[in-house]
């Protein structure tokens, strides 16, 4: 089945130490998204691609970098995790076309980031 | 700036009761709106969407620009309805917000 693969699913780091966590999509969808969700809150956007261009949502810190070699994959690297980073990330794809259609996302299971 | 608000954190309604989730959006322009469900442990999935005016699993949810809302309705809830729920909205440059959801239960 086509579908959005986050790996790892669950993810323990430490104070400092650079992680990365990863996403793919078999939907070869053109867009690609970041989302943080900490417990009890909204999904929180920090970036997405729309093919092979970076946008940066403006409250994102800098601390969040992602990468994107292909359109199947994508990359969130966390250069130097704080305790205020353990979250939830979801990865998401959408795919864009003529300005009627609607750019639903479909979304990965999310990687569990613990920070220690 | 706010752009989705669910006014409601939880909600618990009676089996076969009458649903609604509130939804309001602060948008220029004309945005699309769309429910996202959560069933415990799967992942977040679309439930639908106002340009579609489709229903699905009998909930419905109409786009009222006057009043900038998108409330999901059901007539009569089911227990399998006790779930997260989100709402969100489209707008330029594939940008994509959410509101903070409603947890609702079912009460059996």
């Amino acid at each position: 089945d086509a579908m959005v693969i986050q790996n790892p699913r669950y993810q323990v780091t430490q104070f400092g130490k650079p992680v990365t966590l990863s996403c793919s999509q078999t939907l070869n969808h053109n867009v690609m998204y970041w989302y943080q969700q900490k417990s009890s809150q909204a999904p929180k956007l920090l970036f997405h691609y729309y093919d092979k261009d970076f946008n940066n949502e403006a409250d994102t810190p800098d601390n969040f970098q992602s990468r994107r070699p292909n359109t199947s994959f994508c990359f969130l690297d966390i250069r130097s995790p704080g305790l205020g980073d353990a979250a939830m990330y979801l990865c998401a794809t959408s795919r864009t076309g003529a300005a009627h259609v609607y750019n639903e996302q479909f979304f990965g299971p999310g990687t569990r980031l613990t920070v220690l | 700036a706010q752009r989705v608000t669910q006014p409601e954190k939880l909600l618990s309604v009676f089996k076969g009761a009458p649903v609604e989730l509130k939804c309001n959006y602060s948008y220029s322009g004309s945005p699309e709106l769309f429910w996202y469900v959560q069933y415990s442990r799967q992942r977040l999935q679309l439930l639908l969407r106002h340009i579609s005016r489709e229903s699905i699993k009998g909930f419905t949810a109409d786009l009222n620009k006057g009043e900038t809302s998108f409330h999901l309705k059901k007539p009569f809830a089911q227990e399998e309805d006790s779930a997260m729920y989100y709402c969100a909205l489209s707008g330029t440059g594939n940008q994509f917000y959410f509101g903070t959801g409603t947890s609702l239960t079912v009460i059996p």
